[in-house]
């Protein structure tokens, strides 16, 4: 079986550092996404990308850039971390056809000092 | 603008009885609904979805009621089970895009 690995699974950060999110995933799945998870705001859409080379912007991309390298792995930047800041970013991914549902990664926990 | 809306926020039912999820949508090009449960620590997992071609979609204790003209739709989980307490979101796809937008989801406590 198939599995989405998102690196690391816990972040600490400084106020105005980039930070690096990974996420890879063996499904040979040609979409993926990037969410940003609040406690009480559910799960905001900030990119996805429909196949290599690709990024589309969700409803939450100002403040991140993302790349899709290959095929199998999707990275997000956090550009300049907010004091404070605390969310958990889940990296999912789904095939090609009609309303394929995506499968979630374990996710990445972001604590900003 | 919330996209897709859920209610209530948080919900609290006995062992043993049903329990009503709502939620509904703005955009009417959206063509697939997928719920899925949240438990504390660990990742969202698909736990079942409708199409519009469809007004219900069941599966086991969970069934998907759905109203196309009101633009709304409901998940009743029946015989509920303390182990069905997490977190439930709806979802919405938009028609001929693969963007998949959440609603804010139900904290469900189901007591025994």
């Amino acid at each position: 079986g198939g599995i989405i690995t998102q690196t690391p699974k816990f972040l600490i950060g400084q106020e105005g550092q980039k930070l690096t999110l990974k996420c890879q995933q063996n499904f040979n799945h040609d979409t993926m996404y990037w969410y940003r998870q609040d406690s009480g705001k559910g799960l905001r859409l900030i990119y996805y990308s429909i196949t290599e080379n690709d990024l589309q912007k969700g409803d939450l991309s100002e403040g991140y850039d993302a790349s899709r390298e290959k095929k199998s792995s999707f990275s997000l930047t956090v550009t300049s971390a907010q004091k404070n800041e605390m969310a958990v970013f889940l990296c999912a991914s789904t095939g090609t056809g009609v309303n394929q549902a995506p499968l979630f990664g374990e996710g990445t926990r972001l604590s900003v000092l | 603008q919330q996209q897709v809306r859920q209610s209530p926020q948080s919900l609290t039912v006995w062992e043993g009885e049903t329990a009503i999820l709502n939620c509904s949508y703005e955009d009417s090009t959206f063509d697939y609904f997928p719920w899925y449960r949240l438990f504390p620590g660990e990742s969202p997992a698909l736990l079942i979805a409708i199409r519009p071609v469809s007004n219900k979609k069941e599966d086991g204790r969970f069934t998907i009621f759905f109203n196309k003209r009101e633009k709304k739709l409901s998940l009743h989980i029946t015989d509920s089970q303390p182990g069905d307490s997490a977190t439930y979101f709806c979802a919405a796809t938009e028609g001929g895009s693969a963007k998949l937008i959440f609603g804010e989801g139900t904290k469900l406590t189901v007591s025994s």
